[in-house]
């Protein structure tokens, strides 16, 4: 069954530091999530991608995050200048259509220190 | 804004009893979906269950099942003849069914033990 993946699955990273998760969505889903989850929180929605440009975005979603699909696989999300708070699981999830199931990656624990 | 509530924070019940997870959500949509995520220790993300907003009849799968009231914003989860390997993170969540309106919006969660 086909299934999303992520990389890495743990990340640490010192303050101020450059970071990008990835993610390789399934093959022919053509609508792509970012989510995160602060330990012991609910589930937050970042970010929503289609067709090369963002669909919709939280306020979470600030200017030092960025996602882009660099080539056909890969699906990325930047943190540019990392903060103690931005500490956190990352999920990535993909779907077919919009409003259709949303399946999710194995998400990336990011540690910044 | 929808808001989803779930106000177990945590429960426990033996193995092979019947467990209901409850679940509360506000929203002015007519149109929209509503699943129950469970998250292992592993911390992944899996769909125990979905339901469309529209259809009257309650979502089954397997020993899940959910009790949808439409009208009462209401969406509990029951799980039958508990298993060990449902101690899990329980997550109830609501998306809009419309094109481009498509973020999962999730409750706090509730924290199942099974216990032998």
């Amino acid at each position: 069954e086909p299934e999303v993946t992520q990389t890495p699955s743990h990340q640490v990273t010192q303050m101020g530091q450059e970071v990008i998760l990835r993610c390789v969505p399934i093959s022919n889903h053509l609508y792509f999530y970012w989510y995160r989850q602060i330990l012991g929180q609910k589930v937050e929605f970042l970010v929503s991608f289609y067709n090369n440009e963002i669909s919709e975005k939280s306020e979470i979603f600030d200017d030092q995050f960025s996602v882009e699909r660099p080539d056909g696989s890969n699906f990325t999300l930047k943190i540019r200048s990392t903060k103690l708070e931005d500490s956190a699981m990352y999920f990535c999830a993909s779907s077919y259509v919009t409003g259709d199931e949303q399946y999710f990656g194995p998400g990336t624990r990011l540690t910044v220190t | 804004a929808q808001t989803v509530t779930q106000s177990q924070p945590e429960m426990s019940v033996q193995e092979a009893e019947t467990v209901t997870l409850s679940c509360t959500y506000d929203t002015s949509e007519n149109n929209y979906y509503l699943f129950w995520y469970k998250q292992p220790p592993s911390r992944q993300m899996i769909l125990v269950i979905r339901q469309e907003a529209y259809k009257q009849q309650n979502a089954t799968e397997n020993r899940f099942s959910v009790n949808f009231q439409k009208a009462a914003k209401s969406f509990s989860l029951k799980i039958s003849d508990s298993q060990l390997g449902d101690t899990a993170m329980y997550f109830c969540a609501f998306m809009k069914h419309e094109a481009g309106e498509d973020k999962i919006i999730f409750g706090k969660g509730t924290r199942l033990h099974i216990l032998p």
